[in-house]
């Protein structure tokens, strides 16, 4: 069966700090990937979502950034993080038509 | 592109009440439709899906929801809810072609009280 890894549950950073947040999956091949970030009391907003190795679609502009660098893992990073970064991150894939499954969050506080 | 719209951002009902929570969407393409189900501190789990067919479809804890072309809605519904009902619930649409990600509503938190 397929599961969906998401590291770490919480993080607490000051702002200016680097960031790196990774999701792996596993038990599928060659998934549509996708980071979105959910606000406290909002909806979800997707961040980025790729195709493939290598492919990064940016849906907003922001302070972040995405990479894909093998089939089953997306990193979401930053060189310098913004109080506006805090949020709660969630990663997800899908396969095909049809459902997204979502990883188990990253909360992410920026002091 | 499509959007969402959750018109009710809580929703208290009583336990073993009926309860509907309300999606809409806007979309120039037929869509696939969702509802996913978040509890405190988690991730986001799927609910229930239309993807063709029968325009009613159902979960296994008891949730429905009947897609309506005319009046682009998928309403979420359950004859009588449980404590454990109590989440936060997202209404979600996806174009047939083209990009898969989800376009999710605003969420509508559901509070059952005893």
């Amino acid at each position: 069966s397929q599961t969906i890894h998401q590291w770490p549950a919480t993080l607490v950073q000051p702002v200016g700090s680097p960031l790196s947040l990774e999701c792996t999956v596993e038990g599928t091949s060659n998934p549509n990937l996708y980071w979105y970030r959910q606000a406290a009391g909002r909806g979800l907003q997707l961040l980025f979502y790729s195709v493939g190795i290598g492919q990064i679609s940016s849906e907003v502009p922001q302070n972040l950034s995405a990479s894909r660098p093998q089939d089953r893992q997306f990193i979401l990073s930053s060189k310098k993080l913004l109080l506006s970064d805090s949020g709660f991150y969630l990663c997800a894939w899908s396969v095909g038509q049809g459902s997204m499954f979502f990883g188990s969050g990253t909360q992410l506080s920026v002091l | 592109a499509q959007s969402v719209t959750q018109l009710d951002s809580q929703v208290p009902v009583f336990e073993e009440a009926p309860v509907e929570l309300r999606c809409n969407y806007s979309s120039s393409v037929s869509v696939y439709l969702f509802w996913y189900v978040q509890y405190p501190n988690q991730g986001l789990q799927l609910l229930l899906k239309y993807l063709s067919g029968s325009t009613l479809v159902e979960s296994i804890n008891g949730f429905e929801a009947e897609f309506n072309k005319s009046q682009t809605s998928f309403h979420l519904r359950k004859p009588s809810v449980h404590i454990s009902d109590t989440a936060e619930y997202f209404c979600a649409v996806s174009g047939i072609t083209g990009r898969r990600a989800l376009t999710f509503g605003s969420g509508t938190r559901l509070q059952v009280q005893p």
